[in-house]
């Protein structure tokens, strides 16, 4: 079947490290994949797209990996900050009409 | 986000009961997203509709039904809500030339007794 895996274990990461999350999916071959920051009782907001020849994207504090080969994403938070604890979902391009299909997030936690 | 507004932010309702959730949107975008959000599950889309004729079925459309009354406008509707249809729901827009970023409201939080 098709999916997309998230964590689904809060990560818990002190101040100042790089947070890591992984995103992995079976059974699609995007066009892009993106990220998304969502906090409690809000909704998602965009960060970062990057397109299936593209291998990595950087924005400020935020890298994106694409491999397309491991069907997998990973998205880094360098220098971390407890302002930077929220949920982080993926989203691919991947259904009917080139709908996003979206993961169940991962809660990233950073601790002062 | 203020671009995309959503009413109302909170519905406790009774199980039968019609409901009608509303959209809005400053941001002048042609596509607009129903989405429901469940605890450990990723979004999952309701309905879609690229322009105000054209109202697309998503993933989980049964017991749904949507109105797109103009560009800026579109509101979900359930005819006889269910308690399995307790959850988040979020609008998003999003513009054709913009490789599918969606710009999402701040949701409503649907309580069906």
């Amino acid at each position: 079947s098709q999916k997309i895996e998230q964590n689904s274990e809060a990560l818990n990461i002190q101040e100042g490290k790089t947070a890591t999350l992984t995103c992995n999916y079976t059974n699609y071959s995007p066009a892009y994949l993106q990220w998304y920051r969502q906090d409690p009782g809000r909704g998602p907001v965009f960060l970062l797209l990057i397109r299936e020849n593209e291998k990595e994207k950087r924005k400020e504090r935020l890298k994106v990996t694409f491999d397309t080969t491991l069907k997998q994403s990973l998205f880094h938070i360098t220098a971390s900050q407890p302002a930077d604890s929220a949920t982080y979902l993926c989203a691919l391009e991947g259904g009917s009409n080139y709908q996003l299909i979206w993961g169940a997030g991962t809660k990233l936690i950073i601790k002062p | 986000d203020a671009d995309v507004t959503q009413t109302p932010r909170n519905r406790i309702t009774k199980t039968g009961k019609r409901i009608m959730l509303e959209c809005s949107q400053t941001k002048g975008h042609d596509r607009m997203y129903w989405y429901r959000q469940d605890p450990g599950l990723g979004l999952r889309l309701i309905y879609y509709s690229f322009d105000v004729k054209d109202i697309n079925k998503g993933e989980i459309s049964d017991g749904y039904s949507v109105s797109r009354q103009a560009q800026a406008k579109f509101s979900l509707s359930l005819e006889s809500a269910i308690p399995n249809q307790t959850a988040l729901y979020f609008c998003a827009t999003s513009d054709r030339s913009g490789g599918e970023t969606q710009y999402f409201g701040p949701g409503t939080r649907l309580l069906v007794l």
